[in-house]
């Protein structure tokens, strides 16, 4: 059964950058889509972007300018990056595989952006 | 960008009673379209794809239905363990746009 784990920094201060992890295990990263979504507190899904096995990525246009997601294949593991982060982006934030949906996610990992 | 609604955004409801949402893309989908569980603390969980096809392990309880811009949910009788907030989601294009959510709560 695939299942996937998150981890990273809790606390970002203003103005830096997030990181995130995902760990995928008990299945192959190669020939999915891997996704990035989050949802602040109380309040609905928003989709970030995806990567492929092969590095190709897609990001949501508001987020463009502040997102990198990239893929370690001989690790299993995919990464998000969102720059210049504010108030605004604290939320809790989901890895998930896209097959025809949605169909695996991480449990979510809280991030809050505070000084 | 993709806008999809949800309707209603709340419902308040009993153990055995019959629940229908609906979800309105802006744009034609064709049925790239699923629906997701969540319940409080957790992540949200796959219940149906391609519109109607429930992913295994869901209960037959649940069925989706719709084409092109209108889509249904429906839970032919509630359960204790549905009380949670069910999202649509567009999987046509990039880049993913959830619902706002209905919030399916014990009357």
């Amino acid at each position: 059964q695939v299942q996937l784990q998150e981890s990273g920094p809790g606390l970002v201060k203003p103005s830096e950058t997030l990181s995130l992890t995902c760990t995928v295990s008990g299945g192959s990263i190669s020939g999915y889509y891997w996704n990035w979504i989050r949802q602040p507190p109380g309040k609905g899904l928003e989709w970030i972007g995806y990567i492929y096995d092969s590095g190709s990525t897609s990001y949501k246009p508001a987020l463009k300018n502040r997102v990198t997601i990239s893929v370690d294949t001989s690790k299993n593991q995919f990464s998000l990056k969102l720059s210049s982060v504010t108030a605004a982006d604290t939320a809790v934030y989901y890895c998930a595989r896209a097959d025809a949906a949605l169909d695996h996610w991480g449990q979510g990992t809280l991030v809050t952006v505070s000084s | 960008d993709f806008q999809m609604t949800q309707s209603p955004s709340f419902v308040s409801a009993s153990v055995g009673d019959r629940v229908t949402i609906t979800c309105r893309a802006s744009q034609h989908i064709n049925t790239w379209l699923a629906w997701y569980q969540q319940k409080p603390g957790k992540a949200p969980n796959l219940l149906i794809y391609g519109a109607s096809t429930l992913q295994s392990g869901v209960p037959s309880r649940f069925s989706g239905s719709g084409s092109g811009t209108d889509f249904t949910l429906t839970i032919s009788s509630l359960q204790p363990e549905d009380f949670a907030t069910y999202y649509c989601q567009q999987a046509n294009m990039f880049p993913f746009t959830f619902g706002p959510g209905t919030k399916v709560d014990i009357k």
